[in-house]
Parts: structure tokens; C-alpha cells; sequence
């Protein structure tokens, strides 16, 4: 089984100001490794994933987080944010041999002012 | 392209009433899920399909049945609802190697 920490429930940040939001994991096996995206009112969009291959992976509106194994995290980053960025932002994580599990973490939720 | 197709968008019960959470994709996918989500605990897995006819349990499964009857639809049925069962409801589905495609889900509430 794995688990999954967001270490921070919620990040103000200024616009155009970066971002960082940190996600650590835990799994005994492989994994493949998610970001998703939620605005108010919403369902849940996916802006990034690892699956394998480069740590460095790139996403929608500007997102990208580095897979690093050794440390078991994938932070998620932006260099510089708009307001339309304010959203809750969950990590997840699977199973490489178990896809109908998808294990999230607890939400991050972004607020971006002027 | 409509993706994931919940339905409702919102429901309230009393306790103690049924009511089942329907879900369509149209995208040919196998795998579908439902899920909950709760104030500052994320989604939680209630139950999954791997195909028509084949489900199992997630993290939170009691108080909930499904049934996937083919590979397009996935219901999640309350028998007896509680107010512990208040929550936002998402169905996703997703093909072998992409990530989950969600619907917008369905607010309920039981009082």
C-alpha cells in the first residue's frame, strides 16, 4: 500500500510571483506519480504525470515536477503564477502493477492575489 | 466529446433512503472508479471496475454497491443512506497507461 503527504493544505502567493508545492510519497514497489488540478465547483483536471523515463515532466498552463526517488517526492512547480491559478492541487499515486488504485494526498489549496 | 457524464449534480436524502449515483464515459475506457471527496482529506477510493462485471473494493467501501453492467457504465448505489455519507461524488475511468479522466461530480447531502 501507499500513501501520499502534501505537506502544505494551503499556499498564498502573490501573481507572477513562483510556486512550489511539495508532495512526498511512500510505496514499497514502483510507481507512477500524478498531479491533478481542481477549480471551485469542478471535477478534478490532470496537468501532469510520471509514468517513466525523464524525472523532469512538464504539463499543462506552465506546471512541471521533477520525480526524485531517492527522496520519494514530486514537487510541482510554476515559475510564475496568474491569478486564474488559484485552485486546490492534489498529488496521487498508483501502483505501477495496481492502475485502479489512484492514492491521493490531501489537497493543497492555491490562493494568488494581485 | 463528453468524457465522464455524472449524474446528479446534487442529491439530498433523508436518512435511511436509497438512491443510486449514475456514471457514463464515452471514451472506451476499462477501468472506471468512484471516489469521495471530503474537506482536507482528498478523494478516497470507494470502488472500482477493471471491466464489465468486475469489481472490488477501495478504502471506503461500506455503505456502498456497485455495479458495471457494461463497459461504458458504472452506478454506485446507497441502500441505506447516513449522514456520514455527505460528500462529493466523482466517477473516473482511464485507459491502460494515461492518468484518470473525471466527471464534475455530484454534491450530496443527507440530513
Amino acid at each position: 500500500a501507499q500513501s501520499v503527504t502534501q505537506l502544505d493544505s494551503q499556499v498564498p502567493v502573490f501573481e507572477e510571483a513562483p510556486v512550489e508545492l511539495r508532495c512526498n510519497y511512500s510505496s514499497s514497489v514502483s510507481v507512477y506519480l500524478f498531479w491533478y488540478v481542481q477549480y471551485p465547483n469542478q471535477g478534478l483536471q490532470l496537468l501532469l504525470k510520471y509514468l517513466s523515463g525523464s524525472t523532469l515532466v512538464k504539463g499543462i498552463n506552465g506546471f512541471e515536477a521533477e520525480f526524485n526517488k531517492s527522496q520519494t517526492s514530486f514537487h510541482l512547480r510554476k515559475p510564475s503564477v496568474h491569478i486564474s491559478d488559484t485552485a486546490e492541487y492534489f498529488c496521487a499515486v498508483s501502483d505501477t502493477d495496481s492502475w485502479g488504485k489512484l492514492q491521493f494526498g490531501a489537497g493543497t489549496q492555491v490562493v494568488v492575489t494581485p | 466529446n463528453a468524457g465522464v457524464t455524472q449524474t446528479p449534480k446534487f442529491q439530498v436524502l433523508k436518512t435511511g433512503q436509497s438512491m443510486t449515483l449514475q456514471c457514463a464515459q464515452d471514451m472506451n475506457h476499462e477501468y472506471m472508479s468512484w471516489y469521495r471527496q471530503d474537506p482536507g482529506m482528498g478523494l478516497r477510493l470507494i470502488h472500482y471496475s477493471v471491466g464489465a462485471g468486475i469489481t472490488d473494493q477501495g478504502e471506503v467501501p461500506n455503505g456502498y454497491n456497485v455495479s458495471r453492467l457494461n463497459k461504458r457504465e458504472f452506478s454506485l448505489r446507497l441502500e441505506s443512506a447516513a449522514p456520514s455519507q455527505t460528500s462529493v461524488y466523482f466517477c473516473a475511468s482511464r485507459n491502460t497507461r494515461d492518468g484518470y479522466t473525471f466527471g464534475s461530480g455530484t454534491r450530496l447531502t443527507v440530513v
